[in-house]
């Protein structure tokens, strides 16, 4: 299994400001992931995360909006720039073991006013 | 593309068997998942299929087929607890492997 930490766990945001999250594992792994969950809905795939390439952005994303770090195979970092109150929802970081199950961090509330 | 459809909210009783389904359309596949997440809190695995068949752990049990594209989650026994929402997630064999997850389930257990 793995233990996933994320900092902060909750902010609120002016608009047009920026907040990093950052996402902390307590085991060495390969592919890392992170999703936005919007109140009621399912999550959304952001980007995938593997250390040592750069981040693969899915479609409606892009990295000037979401930059993205993997500096090493147990830390990532996710910024949101210039936020608006659209970007409101919850952030959660995500990695796989082995390929196979996935595990989430308790995720960041983001409210943005 | 992907598509993974499962239907909004169900409704069962304490100590019942429900079932719920989900259905997948993806350009690749390397496994299917389930995943229970209640309120407020980060999604939790439940279960994963890779081959055709049944898979059974304790009161939670999946099913898989490839050839459908269909997959169930059984849940016997209710408890209370089990309100939640069960996301159906879908993992490609392109693109680093990523998953991608259904709108999830919203399931409500009544006394």
């Amino acid at each position: 299994s793995a233990v996933i930490s994320q900092k902060p766990s909750r902010d609120i945001c002016q608009r047009g400001t920026s907040l990093t999250i950052q996402c902390q594992v307590d085991s060495q792994v390969t592919m890392m992931f992170w999703y936005r969950q919007q109140p009621g809905q399912s999550l959304t795939l952001i980007a995938t995360a593997n250390q040592g390439s750069e981040a693969t952005y899915e479609s409606g994303f892009v990295i000037d909006k979401f930059p993205i770090s993997r500096p090493n195979l147990t830390f990532s970092t996710l910024t949101v720039s210039n936020m608006s109150p659209e970007d409101s929802s919850i952030y959660l970081c995500s990695v796989a073991l082995d390929g196979y199950e996935q595990y989430f961090g308790p995720g960041t509330r983001l409210t943005v006013t | 593309g992907q598509n993974i459809d499962q239907p909004t909210e169900m409704t069962a009783t304490e100590g019942a068997i429900v079932q719920i389904n989900c259905t997948y359309q993806t350009s690749g596949f390397n496994g299917l998942f389930w995943y229970q997440q209640h309120a407020g809190e980060a999604p939790t695995f439940l279960s994963y299929n890779v081959l055709d068949g049944l898979e059974e752990k304790g009161r939670f049990s999946s099913f898989l087929s490839r050839s459908k594209g269909y997959s169930y989650l059984l849940l016997k026994e209710l408890q209370m607890k089990d309100s939640a929402s069960y996301l159906c997630a879908v993992r490609g064999n392109t693109g680093g492997f990523k998953t991608i997850f259904g709108a999830g389930t919203r399931l409500f257990v009544k006394a």
